[in-house]
C-alpha cells in the first residue's frame, strides 16, 4: 500500500461546480498534513495548511479525520483558474521519517 | 529574490556522464528536501537534510546519486554515470524544521 493514496482523477467539472478530492495516508504517526497545488511544469505551490478541527480559506476546505486517516479537500464555486494538479502531501515528525510524502496527484479541469 | 534557486534550470546530458544540481534555500530554512518527479507522477522523495546533517535517503537514491549539504547552506545533487532513466524533474524544497516547505523551481534533466 502506498504511504498516500489520492483519487486517480482527473476530475473534469463546469465552471461553478463544487469538487471534491480525498486523500488516505498509511501510517498514523503522520503529524502534518497539506494540500499542494501544482500547475503543469511547474513547482508544486502550498494551497493550504490541514488542521484536526478543520478549516477554510475563501472558497477551499481542508477536513482532516486522523481514526480514518483521511484527507479531504472541497473546491466550492470552482473558476477555470483552478485547473491544475492538487497534491495530497503528509508529514512524519521525530524519528527517522522527517520527510514530506507526497501523494501522486489528482488533475483537475475546469470547462468554461 | 528570497525563494529557493535552482541551477540550472535545463539539463541535457549524454548517457554516462556526470551531472551535478545545485540548490540555494530559503535563508533561515534549516530543512532542505530533493525529489525527482516524473510525467503523470507526485514528486518522489529523495533525501532531506537538516542543516548539514543528511537524516534520510530513500531507497530511490542509488549509489550513483549523492547530496550533500556542507555548511548547512546550498546543496548539491551528483548524478554518476547518468542513464536514460535518470531523466526527470528534480526539485528542491527548504523548509522551518518540517513545516511548510517552498518549491525551488526545479532541473529538469533529459538524459540522451
Amino acid at each position: 500500500r502506498k504511504e498516500v493514496e489520492q483519487d486517480p482523477g482527473p476530475f473534469n467539472v463546469p465552471e461553478g461546480a463544487t469538487v471534491a478530492f480525498n486523500c488516505t495516508y498509511s501510517n498514523s504517526a503522520s503529524q502534518s498534513f497539506f494540500w499542494y497545488r501544482q500547475d503543469c511544469r511547474k513547482e508544486p505551490k502550498l494551497l493550504m495548511s490541514v488542521y484536526s478541527s478543520g478549516n477554510e480559506d475563501g472558497r477551499f476546505t481542508a477536513q482532516l479525520n486522523r481514526a480514518s486517516q483521511y484527507i479531504s479537500l472541497l473546491i466550492r464555486d470552482s473558476k477555470l483558474s483552478d485547473s491544475a494538479t492538487y497534491l495530497c502531501v503528509v508529514n512524519h515528525y521525530g524519528g527517522s521519517q522527517g520527510n514530506l510524502i507526497f501523494g501522486k496527484g489528482t488533475k483537475l479541469s475546469v470547462k468554461p | 529574490d528570497t525563494g529557493v534557486s535552482q541551477d540550472p534550470r535545463h539539463k541535457i546530458t549524454k548517457r554516462g556522464q556526470n551531472v551535478t544540481f545545485r540548490c540555494d534555500p530559503i535563508s533561515e530554512h534549516n530543512r532542505l528536501y530533493w525529489y525527482r518527479q516524473t510525467l503523470g507522477q507526485g514528486p518522489e522523495f529523495l533525501t532531506y537534510f537538516q542543516n548539514e546533517a543528511q537524516l534520510e535517503k530513500s531507497r530511490l537514491l542509488s549509489d550513483r546519486f549523492s547530496a550533500e549539504r556542507p555548511k548547512g547552506s546550498f546543496s548539491t545533487l551528483e548524478i554518476q554515470r547518468t542513464e536514460q532513466g535518470d531523466s526527470a524533474m528534480y526539485l528542491c524544497a527548504s523548509s522551518p524544521e518540517g513545516r511548510v516547505a517552498f518549491f525551488g523551481q526545479g532541473t529538469r534533466l533529459t538524459v540522451v
